[in-house]
């Protein structure tokens, strides 16, 4: 059973375009981490998200914590190639129980 | 610091050999892992540890053995691998202390014919 839906599955835009990625669960989670993985390597952290209502600001890349803490979303602004790359959300539910979510693969086109 | 190291980086077996992926930190985590990604599924969890000597299932463990004998160390074994564990590989090491947030190594992509 996948918790973590994240839309859309793809984006492909063009260089300065912004965008939005979801991320939603019917599960609360105590916090909330987005990776960005680039091809043939492993996932990297960008930001982790604790509190309800939480924004964190990452250069371009908006991250918010729904208020009832079971949804994310991440926005980037002037999108640029090197925001290509596959987004993951996770959700930690404490003690080691981080759940993935499926994924939003982004290309940006210069 | 190397991080995470995770070796081979390819893997090609056949069906019904045994292999054993290995993982390496030098964070000192207590907690590592072990996921596998396959198209449009993220990343699912295949067998975790808590410590030296404490191993749990994940949500995918059939098929795949796990030992933490040391702190840095976290072997994945297949024991009769099969054509459904061709997949990318990822040992992931984390902390309490920085809310479970997860190093991931560079990966093994590994094809059973």
């Amino acid at each position: 059973t996948q918790l973590l839906e994240q839309s859309p599955q793809f984006l492909s835009i063009q260089e300065g375009e912004n965008l939005t990625v979801y991320c939603n669960s019917s599960s609360v989670f105590s916090s909330l981490q987005w990776y960005r993985q680039e091809p043939g390597e492993g996932p990297v952290l960008l930001v982790t998200v604790v509190t309800g209502g939480e924004v964190k600001k990452l250069k371009r890349l908006t991250f918010q914590f729904g208020d009832a803490r079971k949804d994310s979303s991440l926005h980037i602004t002037a999108a640029q190639p090197g925001d290509t790359g596959l987004y993951l959300c996770a959700g930690v539910k404490g003690y080691q129980k981080v759940t993935f979510g499926t994924g939003t693969k982004l290309q940006v086109i210069p | 610091n190397a991080g995470v190291t995770q070796t081979p980086k390819f893997q090609v077996l056949k069906t019904g050999q045994s292999m054993t992926l290995q993982c390496a930190q030098d964070m000192n985590h207590e907690y590592m892992s072990w996921y596998r990604q396959d198209p449009g599924m993220g990343l699912r969890l295949i067998h975790y540890s808590v410590g030296a000597g404490i191993t749990d299932q994940g949500e995918v463990p059939n098929g795949y053995n796990v030992s933490r004998s040391t702190t840095e160390d976290f072997p994945l074994r297949l024991l009769s691998a099969a054509p459904s564990q061709t997949s990318v590989y990822f040992c992931a090491s984390s902390n309490r202390d920085r809310g479970y947030e997860q190093y991931f190594g560079p990966g093994t992509r590994l094809t059973v014919t």
